[in-house]
């Protein structure tokens, strides 16, 4: 099966970049995928990348995929006290347990 | 709005019972999945279902069974409930097989008391 592993906590200062990190063991997904979840909501899918790219832009997100390493990272820029929310990495069967990024004003 | 419709929004229920979530795709999507959110587990898939059919399963138990209808929506049926199947339980949709993107529901919360 496919694991993803990504850091629990994340805390950064409004207007600061964020960088959240994601590992996976399988390789075959096609698209690997950001998710967003605010306390008490549903999922909101925020971005995805297809797995033979390596960059992905998307306004102040910016997705690296680094295939040799199996290393998925998200970058939101310019962090807003709104971006805080909890962040899932996903394959296309497996979740990782979420990173619950703070960011203080 | 993602389109995608869950079924009832709440339900509390005790143990040993059967309850069934329902989810109504987007209009025109194919595939639906469900996924399983308790504070225990995180984030699981549960199983896929492409146009009627049953297409990939992940840790669904066996006390739990789902279905996908010729309209589409799809029902998950969980029975024997005990306490630990509390969890918020979501549905999403694409428009083909698994590698297209999904949109969620935004859950059922079950409460099993």
């Amino acid at each position: 099966g496919e694991d993803v592993e990504q850091s629990l906590f994340l805390s950064v200062r409004e207007g600061d970049s964020s960088v959240i990190n994601c590992t996976y063991t399988d390789s075959s997904s096609t698209y690997l995928y950001w998710y967003k979840q605010e306390p008490g909501a549903g999922l909101q899918l925020l971005t995805y990348i297809f797995s033979n790219m390596d960059m992905k832009q998307d306004q102040r997100l910016t997705v690296l995929l680094n295939k040799k390493d199996k290393h998925l990272s998200l970058r939101i820029a310019d962090t807003q006290t709104g971006d805080s929310a909890i962040y899932f990495c996903a394959g296309e069967v497996r979740f990782g347990a979420g990173t619950r990024l703070t960011v203080k004003p | 709005d993602s389109g995608v419709t869950q079924t009832p929004k709440h339900l509390i229920t005790a143990t040993g019972q059967r309850v069934t979530l329902r989810c109504s795709p987007r209009s025109g999507d194919l595939s639906v999945y469900w996924y399983q959110q308790s504070l225990d587990q995180g984030l699981q898939f549960l199983i896929q279902y492409y146009n009627g059919e049953e297409r990939a399963k992940g840790n669904i138990l066996e006390r739990f069974s789902a279905q996908q209808f010729p309209d589409l929506h799809s029902e998950l049926n969980l029975s024997s409930l005990e306490l630990g199947d509390s969890a918020l339980y979501f549905c999403a949709s694409s428009a083909q097989d698994r590698g297209t993107e999904a949109f969620f529901g935004q859950g059922t919360r079950l409460t099993v008391v």
